[in-house]
């Protein structure tokens, strides 16, 4: 069976610190994978999803960078946090061959920037 | 994708079936329905989704109208479980884009 993982659960960076949030997929090959926002009291908001390594697509302008550098892990980035980055952010993949089917998520990683 | 409109709010008793409306009257004919839900401090989960016919799982039931402008997710007995927010999205059946996620409905299970 397919399972996701992300991590970590919960983080705590200074201002201007850098950041990097994992998120591998075990179980399936060549999936889409995606990375969501969900900041306090807002909805999930699409950040970036990657149809293949190296392919990279960003949903909204933003301090933030992902990279796909194996078939199965997706990385979340930045070099210089603000404030505004806090939120729960969340990884997800679905199956691949450029059909939308069902979207299963991990189960996030709560950043607080202090 | 097709915007949906959604209750903010529901309450449903333990046990009884919830009944949880979307309206999606602009929905292409390319377009599926998918219902996802979020459990407090939890990824989404997926339930159900479906185009035309409707369709029914271990976790809940999915009626869509003839026109399609409307759909209704069915958890035929509730539990204290199924609080969480429910999200009805609708999106195309190709395309390897991502999820565009409304408020959806808080729905609150009472004992």
């Amino acid at each position: 069976s397919q399972t996701i993982h992300q991590w970590p659960a919960t983080l705590v960076q200074p201002v201007g610190s850098p950041l990097s949030l994992e998120c591998t997929v075990e179980g399936t090959s060549n999936p889409n994978l995606y990375w969501y926002r969900q900041a306090a009291g807002r909805g999930l908001q699409l950040l970036f999803y990657s149809v293949g390594i190296g392919q990279i697509s960003s949903e909204v302008p933003q301090n933030l960078s992902a990279s796909r550098p194996q078939d199965r892990q997706f990385i979340l980035s930045s070099k210089k946090l603000l404030l505004s980055d806090s939120g729960f952010y969340l990884c997800a993949w679905s199956r691949g061959v450029k059909m939308n089917t069902e979207a299963f998520f991990g189960q996030g990683t709560r950043l607080t920037v202090v | 994708d097709a915007k949906t409109t959604q209750p903010p709010s529901m309450d449903c008793a333990e046990g009884r079936a919830a009944n949880l409306p979307c309206n999606h009257s602009t929905i292409s004919g390319n377009e599926y329905v998918y219902w996802y839900r979020q459990i407090h401090s939890q990824g989404p989960q997926y339930i159900i989704h479906g185009l035309k016919n409707n369709e029914t799982n271990e976790m809940a039931s999915l009626i869509i109208t003839e026109d399609r402008k409307s759909s209704t997710l069915i958890l035929p007995h509730a539990t204290l479980r199924d609080t969480a927010v429910y999200y009805c999205i609708v999106r195309a059946a190709r395309g390897a884009d991502g999820l565009t996620f409304g408020k959806g409905t808080h729905l609150i299970i009472q004992p």
